[in-house]
C-alpha cells in the first residue's frame, strides 16, 4: 500500500493536455516539496520534476508540476506518444525520516 | 556523467539473505549525498529500503523490521545492500539511487541504477 495516493490510470489523444494527481498528508507534500519520475517499461525512473515545479536539464517544458497544500499535480500538455509511460509522485516523509512514494499513474496515448 | 550499477544474483533463497552492491562511475561517493536501494514491487509499487552516506550515517525503513544493512566502500566507490531472512514477499527490482537533499524538504532521486531483479524462490 503505497503512502502517496495517484490513480492508476490516465489517457490523452495526442496534443491534448493531461494532469496526474498525487495526494499525501501533513508529513509528506504537506512539509515537503514533491517529485515526479517518469518510467518506461523494463527501464528505471527517471527524474522529471523536483522541488514541485522545476525541471531537470532536458526535460520538456511540456511537463509542468505544482504543489497546494496535501495535493501536488503533473501537467503534460501537447502529449505525444513518446510520454506514454507511468508517472510516480515521491515526497520526504518526516515520521519516516525517509521517502514515500506513489503506487504511479500509467498514461496511456490513444 | 553519473552512473549507477547494481550487481548480484537474480535468485536468492527462502530465509536466506540477499547481497547487492551498486558501482558509482562519474561522481566520488566521499564527496557527499546520501546514497540509497530503492524496489519495486512486481505490481510497480516503489519501497524506500535505506540510504547511507559517507560518513557512515545511515537511516533504513522500520517496516524491514532490522533485516537491512547497509555499507559503503569510498575505496571501490561502491555501496551494498544486505536484506536477511527474506522471503516471497521481498521479491523485487532493487534499484540504487542518488538522493538528492535527503532529509530536506527539496529531496530527490536525482540518479538511478538501472535496477536488477532479485526472485526469491526455492
Amino acid at each position: 500500500q503505497s503512502v502517496l495516493t495517484q490513480p492508476p490510470s490516465a489517457s490523452g489523444t495526442p496534443g491534448q493536455g493531461v494532469t496526474l494527481a498525487c495526494s499525501g498528508s501533513d508529513s509528506n507534500i504537506g512539509r515537503n516539496t514533491v517529485s515526479w519520475y517518469q518510467q518506461f517499461p523494463g527501464t528505471a525512473p527517471k527524474l522529471l520534476i523536483y522541488s514541485n515545479n522545476q525541471r531537470p536539464s532536458g526535460v520538456p517544458d511540456r511537463f509542468s508540476g505544482s504543489k497546494s497544500g496535501l495535493s501536488a499535480s503533473l501537467a503534460i500538455s501537447g502529449l505525444r506518444s513518446e510520454d506514454e509511460a507511468a508517472y510516480f509522485c515521491a515526497a520526504w516523509d518526516v515520521t519516516l525520516d525517509g521517502p514515500v512514494f506513489g503506487a504511479g499513474t500509467q498514461v496511456t496515448v490513444l | 556523467q553519473v552512473h549507477l550499477q547494481e550487481s548480484g544474483p537474480g535468485l536468492v533463497r527462502p530465509s536466506e539473505t540477499l547481497s547487492l552492491t551498486c558501482g558509482v562511475s562519474g561522481f566520488s561517493i566521499s564527496s557527499g549525498y546520501y546514497w540509497g536501494w530503492i524496489r519495486q514491487f512486481p505490481g510497480k509499487g516503489l519501497e524506500w529500503i535505506g540510504s547511507i552516506y559517507r560518513s557512515g550515517n545511515l537511516y533504513d525503513n522500520p517496516s524491514l523490521k532490522g533485516r537491512v544493512t547497509l555499507s559503503i566502500d569510498s575505496s571501490k566507490n561502491q555501496i551494498a545492500l544486505r536484506l536477511t531472512s527474506v522471503s516471497a514477499a521481498d521479491t523485487a527490482v532493487y534499484y540504487c539511487a542518488r538522493l538528492n537533499a535527503a532529509g530536506t524538504s527539496l529531496f530527490s532521486l536525482d540518479v538511478w541504477g538501472q535496477g536488477t531483479t532479485v526472485t526469491v524462490s526455492s
